[in-house]
């Protein structure tokens, strides 16, 4: 099992529309999880931290499920700006490693 | 403005002919590290440091090298570069203990022929 998993996509949804992605993990003893936001090519940008059971930032919503090792973001109404790659982040062992999954890509349109 | 500074942004050579990408950060962060990005396999770490003079191996170091002889500065080698280096580099710099304080370089897109 990869150290941590994410679905390629990518999800092509409507503007307005609400879209989940996950994220799985496999070391039980990581306690803090992060999603950042990549544009093609461009560096990776922190959108949320999740270090209990999730974190709320408008339109976003992160939660942790830690019996299924798994973090999930949601996107509600989203936007044609909200069209990138998320990428799933797990410190492994300390914060000096962390383990990026390969990202989901979201394509919003019109 | 706190920045990492990364370059050059595009770069192309040739097999063997060795080659510095620069990082730069302006943030007195004692933490700087080298990720490499391919497609279908997310952001993978090349080497970091902890502080001036102290470097570590991250998960994919062969055929790179790195220095730190001052904080600012974390330029990572490429001693005789081959074609399976050609990738997406990022440097990133961070506030010890606090990966949202992660900032990333806006990357050196590296193509070895």
């Amino acid at each position: 099992r990869k150290e941590v998993e994410q679905d390629p996509g990518p999800f092509n949804v409507p503007e307005g529309a609400t879209v989940a992605f996950n994220c799985t993990y496999s070391n039980s003893a990581s306690q803090s999880f992060f999603w950042y936001r990549q544009d093609c090519r461009k560096e990776p940008k922190l959108l949320m931290s999740v270090y209990s059971s999730g974190n709320e930032d408008g339109r976003f919503t992160a939660q942790l499920n830690r019996a299924s090792q798994y973090i999930s973001l949601l996107i509600r109404d989203s936007k044609l700006s909200d069209s990138a790659t998320y990428l799933c982040v797990v410190p492994y062992g300390g914060y000096n490693k962390l383990i990026f999954g390969a990202g989901t890509r979201l394509a919003v349109h019109p | 403005e706190a920045q990492v500074t990364q370059n050059p942004r595009y770069l192309i050579t040739v097999t063997g002919k060795k080659l510095t990408v620069t990082c730069s950060q302006n943030m007195n962060h004692e933490y700087m590290s080298w990720y490499r990005q391919d497609p279908g396999l997310g952001l993978r770490q090349i080497y970091y440091s902890m502080n001036v003079e102290v470097t570590d191996k991250g998960d994919v170091p062969e055929g790179y090298k790195v220095s730190r002889k001052e904080k600012r500065n974390f330029p990572l080698i490429l001693e005789s570069p081959s074609p399976n280096q050609t990738s997406l580099y990022f440097c990133a710099s961070m506030d010890r203990g606090l990966p949202e304080k992660l900032f990333f370089g806006s990357g050196t897109q590296l193509s070895v022929l």
